[in-house]
């Protein structure tokens, strides 16, 4: 049974440039959250998705946006990028009614000089 | 939004003792509490939840107690092994806020053989 999966492992971008994140959610799930997770700190919830649509969304600018396609994997864009957009990028899998249980994928670590 | 405190920040044991992580929230509507492991370089594994209906859960050496009253959850940890050591975090969720995780700041756990 394949777990999340999350795509690249690593990344390195400069100041002002796009980078989009890829997350294919654990067999049988069809939601899809995304969490930033900065050096020494707990992850912060970005958004979820389901059914193809943003269902919630925490306290991030529209810097950041997403995408979820009918397989319900899901990208994460994060427009101008800066410095303080540093941070290890989780997703996370659910089934929509039983959100409580979400499963964490290894993430990406994102890297803005 | 929902207000998640950890404590310690970091935490030694001896192998073989007990170790005891603690956690306050403040939405009095938050109804459940999952517990996170975070290794080095991985993403958070699900270890324990505990829901608001329920005081106390187990799982072998792994147990949750919540207190709904005081708003404080707890994760104990028996019979501690090395590969008990990695980052442990708290989490909380309310129906106020669309079933979002709010998680605590971590507690890094060393077993000491």
């Amino acid at each position: 049974d394949a777990g999340v999966t999350q795509s690249p492992t690593h990344l390195i971008k400069t100041r002002g440039q796009q980078v989009t994140l890829r997350c294919s959610p654990k067999s049988g799930h069809d939601t899809v959250s995304w969490y930033q997770q900065a050096l020494g700190q707990g992850p912060q919830f970005i958004f979820q998705y389901y059914e193809e649509e943003e269902r919630q969304r925490g306290n991030f600018p529209d810097r950041f946006s997403g995408h979820q396609f009918p397989n319900y994997s899901s990208e994460l864009n994060v427009n101008a990028l800066l410095l303080g957009d540093s941070a290890l990028y989780l997703c996370a899998s659910s089934l929509q009614g039983i959100t409580y249980e979400q499963y964490f994928g290894p993430g990406t670590r994102l890297t803005v000089t | 939004g929902e207000n998640v405190e950890q404590h310690p920040s970091t935490l030694s044991v001896q192998e073989g003792d007990s170790a005891v992580i603690k956690c306050t929230y403040s939405d009095s509507a938050s109804n459940y509490f999952p517990w996170y492991k975070q290794e080095l370089g991985k993403g958070p594994q699900l270890i324990i939840d505990i829901r608001s209906n329920v005081g106390e859960k187990k799982d072998q050496r792994i147990a949750v107690t919540l207190n709904k009253t005081a708003k404080h959850f707890s994760l104990h940890i028996t019979e501690t092994q090395p590969e008990d050591s990695a980052v442990y975090f708290c989490a909380a969720s309310s129906p106020n806020t669309g079933n979002q995780f709010y998680f605590g700041t971590g507690t890094s756990l060393t077993v000491i053989p």
